[in-house]
């Protein structure tokens, strides 16, 4: 089975700074699919990047990146630029490409993100 | 257009009643997911529709759980005698795409519905 460790239950970095999130996961899987999503007090889950394994160049959205190294399945975002609207709740998360009955996500347990002024 | 949304935004239940939680996806989206949220946690995967067919109910954690999505549209997640472990927040996705292809489909997810157990 498929499992998301997120080791860092809060993180805190000061508005323009950059911080970074970390994300490991275990799977026999060569294929697959990982996500960040961001969840504000709002509780409305919201997809901030995405990373095709099979793909070996580093997603970046904006100001998000990761930095993917599949061999030691770790995938960690980077946010630049640190803004107020930053602060959230990030989850990693994974999905198989292929089989299975199910497209389902699978989460980590998230970083609280909290942004300084 | 409009997105996910999910009735009620809060439910309070005294213990034993029982509950019906709604999602309405994305207009034309085949896929429909739900999730349990528990306080702290990541969400976990319940169960999953690819128009009207429950694919995957592997997560459903007891029989008291049960859902619908009787016209490949609006799902119902229902929950018979409510014990105070059912709280949470529910969580429903819906995506465009069904299953096969290998397709990133992406899941947009409603506000949830946090249930309360007294």
């Amino acid at each position: 089975a498929q499992t998301v460790t997120q080791s860092q239950p809060e993180m805190s970095v000061q508005e323009a700074e950059t911080v970074t999130l970390s994300c490991t996961y275990d799977t026999s899987e060569s294929d697959y699919y990982l996500f960040w999503y961001k969840q504000p007090p709002s509780r409305q889950m919201i997809l901030v990047i995405r990373q095709e394994a099979y793909k070996q160049q580093n997603a970046t959205e904006n100001r998000f990146s990761v930095n993917f190294q599949k061999a030691a399945k770790s995938f960690s975002l980077k946010i630049s630029d640190s803004q107020l609207g930053d602060a959230a709740m990030y989850f990693c998360a994974y999905r198989n490409r292929y089989g299975g009955a199910t497209n389902k996500l699978i989460f980590g347990t998230g970083t609280l993100l909290a942004v300084q002024p | 257009g409009a997105g996910v949304s999910q009735s009620p935004r809060y439910k309070v239940a005294k213990r034993g009643q029982d509950v019906a939680l709604r999602c309405d996806p994305i207009s034309g989206h085949v896929s429909l997911f739900w999730y349990q949220q528990a306080l702290g946690q990541g969400p976990e995967f319940l169960t999953y529709f690819q128009n009207e067919a429950q694919l995957d109910k592997s997560g459903l954690p007891s029989d008291r759980f049960f859902a619908e999505r009787p016209e490949g549209s609006v799902s119902t997640l229902k929950i018979q005698r409510t014990q105070q472990e059912d709280s949470a927040v529910y969580l429903c996705a819906s995506s465009l795409g069904g299953l096969g292809g290998g397709l990133a489909y992406e899941q947009y997810f409603g506000p949830g519905t946090r249930l309360t157990v007294t």
